[in-house]
């Protein structure tokens, strides 16, 4: 069974950067699959941040493009997410997900449980 | 991007009975890439359906998808008491892939 668990500070100040980290377990990211961050603002709708792949190819929101740096690192099966200057409209719960497709156009078939990350001084 | 407007945002229904949601996209959805998620309080969104109509692993046949081009719906059969949650469409065929507003489903 796939499982995925998001990791970080539930706490950033803003200006500065947050810092996501999603472990996989029960699949290798080297075998294939995008992988990606969807966000949530308390109360509203779903986001997506943007997604890779194990080679390192990324497609990401263009409304997050400056911000956001995606990584993956194979050897330890996680993936990261790193959004810069945040606001506090950037508090939100992030997930992680895995890309169902296995094409860069996907839907995400497996979740993380989220996490809260509030963004305030 | 491709705007998504689910409706009705709020849907009052009781055990038994059948649910229609609708997404519309402003422009068609490549290839029908669209997919359905359910959502509970505190919880993360669960994979319902995907290219439309396809089910996803797990998911009873009580829920199914149809539609193309811009008017999608999801349809529960027989609603039962844990399928009240809210529902989030979400258009894959063209980047950025966006999401619906949602529809909350609630006991009537």
């Amino acid at each position: 069974q796939v499982q995925l668990q998001e990791s970080g500070p539930g706490l950033v100040k803003p200006s500065e950067t947050l810092s996501l980290t999603c472990a996989v377990s029960g699949y290798s990211i080297s075998s294939g699959f995008y992988w990606g961050w969807i966000r949530q603002p308390p109360g509203k709708g779903l986001e997506w941040i943007g997604s890779i792949y194990h080679s390192g190819s990324i497609y990401s929101n263009p409304s997050l493009r400056s911000r956001v740096t995606i990584s993956v690192d194979t050897s330890k099966n996680q993936f990261s997410l790193k959004l810069s200057s945040v606001t506090a409209a950037d508090t939100a719960v992030y997930y992680c997900a895995r890309g169902g497709s296995g094409s860069y156009r996907h839907y995400f078939d497996y979740w993380g449980q989220g996490t809260l990350v509030t963004v305030s001084s | 991007e491709i705007v998504l407007t689910q409706s009705p945002g709020t849907l009052s229904l009781s055990p038994g009975e059948r649910a229609t949601l609708s997404c519309r996209a402003s422009q068609s959805v490549s290839s029908n890439y669209l997919a359905w998620y359910q959502q509970k309080p505190g919880q993360a969104p669960r994979l319902l359906i995907y290219g439309a109509s396809s089910r996803a692993t797990g998911i009873p046949d009580r829920f199914s998808g149809s539609g193309s081009g811009t008017d999608f719906t999801l349809t529960i059969s027989r609603l039962e008491p844990e399928d009240f949650a809210v529902y989030y469409c979400q258009q894959y065929g063209s980047s950025p892939q966006t999401f619906g507003q949602g529809t909350k489903l609630e006991i009537k």
